[in-house]
């Protein structure tokens, strides 16, 4: 199964406003990333946030980590329609993992112009 | 600096057939990954190398057998393609740091196959 779970499914929201999507997570972790894929391509990443650190920016992105509730959100601000992909949220170490990545089932972000 | 690169783009293939999904990356990395990406589902993994000349089992390693050719390269086979084995495979790269902890893995353009 699963350690990472997103939620919303889906998201749709006009250009200028803010997204943000949430991760769940089971075990224990090392770090969290985020990943975004457009459509038809590669998975690109976009920040780490450490187990031991709680917030972290890059540029639009503002990323923050729980891990008394075993959750995250990647949080975009001023969207724009470029920002339109799926959003993937993994994990990495813990108990039941060992040293590999673990993907959530992704966040589907549409920003209309 | 071409990254991660994957051969095919696209395969279409009978059931029975057997095909070999080739990956490779220019950016020395010591660890390399397959996964398969179904419709409305994240990424599984379905083997990796940590290092060259070691391979492991991920979630899903039924069906398919890797190779970890050298550093840079890393094949994924199908012995006798299924149609549940229809997905998009994508291949990735990255560092084992001393924790053994995985950091960023850098990810190729995806392959498509469909098994009829």
């Amino acid at each position: 199964s699963q350690q990472g779970e997103e939620d919303p499914q889906a998201l749709s929201i006009q250009e200028g406003e803010n997204a943000t999507m949430n991760c769940s997570y089971k075990t224990s972790i090392n770090n969290l990333q985020w990943y975004r894929q457009n459509s038809g391509r590669g998975l690109v990443h976009l920040i780490l946030i450490r187990s031991n650190e709680r917030e972290k920016h890059s540029g639009r992105l503002r990323v923050t980590l729980d891990t008394s509730k075993k959750s995250s959100s990647l949080l975009i601000t001023a969207s724009r329609a470029a920002d339109t992909a799926s959003y993937f949220c993994a994990t990495a170490g813990g108990e039941t993992s060992g040293s590999r990545l673990t993907f959530g089932e992704g966040t589907q972000l549409t920003v209309n112009p | 600096n071409a990254g991660v690169t994957q051969t095919p783009k696209f395969q279409v293939l009978k059931t029975g057939q057997s095909m070999t999904l080739q990956c490779a990356q220019d950016m020395n990395h010591n660890s390399m990954y397959w996964y398969r990406q179904d419709p409305g589902m994240g990424l599984r993994l379905i083997y990796y190398s940590a290092s060259e000349g070691t391979t492991d089992k991920g979630e899903v390693p039924n069906g398919y057998n890797v190779s970890r050719l050298n550093k840079r390269e890393f094949s994924l086979r199908l012995e006798s393609a299924a149609p549940s084995q229809t997905s998009v495979y994508f291949c990735a790269s990255g560092w084992k740091t001393s924790g053994g902890f995985r950091e960023t893995q850098y990810f190729g353009p995806g392959t498509r196959l469909l098994v009829l």
